[in-house]
């Protein structure tokens, strides 16, 4: 069976720091890996595609790198407005599988 | 602007049945491959089904397999879920998503189902 793990489930962190998110999954999904970010009550938005392709529009304190099997999101210089939940989400194979998700919190 | 709006969600019994659509606008779905993606109250993402841009292939979770349908009216740049057979389980909020392998994705606002007697 395909699994995927994201971690951590939560952080906390000042306003200027430098914060990663990991996904890895149990099989080789090449670079068919996305990021997203959703705040309180809204959709979720998409920050990262094809693993390390920022979305247009997206700030350039965000990142993404990564292939085969681990992969991570990089927050450069944290903001207040980047506090949310953090997804990745695989599209190599079906079911396509979303992380468990990253609260992160803005001390 | 690129834009997906949901609708056709509410309050149905057990056992009932919703039809949801996602209206496209600045996108056109039939380019896409397009994906409903639904998350329960407090919990998380969770891929529903898929479309393919080309019409053959069609790709549901095990969870909806035999009760959910998609499908894509081209002449109205539409997507729809048609849900039958509703379950408690099935409480979320559904958004319909396209492009998410590519440059061009769009995802919608959503549109609550509760399922409840």
């Amino acid at each position: 069976d395909f699994q995927m793990t994201q971690s951590p489930s939560s952080l906390s962190a000042s306003v200027g720091d430098r914060v990663t998110i990991t996904c890895r999954t149990s099989h080789d999904i090449r670079n068919d890996l996305g990021w997203f970010q959703q705040r309180p009550g809204k959709a979720p938005k998409r920050l990262i595609y094809a693993a390390s392709s920022l979305q247009s529009g997206v700030p350039s304190r965000f990142s993404g790198s990564g292939s085969g099997t681990e992969f991570t999101l990089t927050i450069s210089s944290l903001q207040p407005e980047d506090s949310a939940i953090y997804y990745c989400l695989q599209y190599n194979n079906f079911p396509h599988t979303f992380g468990q998700g990253t609260e992160l919190e803005i001390k | 602007e690129v834009q997906l709006v949901e609708s056709g969600g509410g309050l149905v019994q057990p056992g009932g049945s919703l039809r949801l659509s996602c209206a496209a606008s600045g996108f056109t779905v039939s380019n896409y491959w397009m994906h409903w993606v639904r998350q329960a109250p407090g919990k998380g993402l969770v891929w529903v089904a898929r479309f393919s841009s080309d019409r053959y292939t069609i790709t549901y979770a095990d969870s909806v397999k035999g009760r959910f349908t998609i499908s894509r009216d081209d002449a109205k740049n539409t997507l729809y879920l048609q849900m039958n057979s509703l379950k408690d389980e099935d409480t979320a909020m559904y958004y319909c998503a396209g492009g998410l392998s590519v440059a061009g994705a769009a995802w919608g606002q959503g549109t609550l189902v509760t399922v409840s007697s």
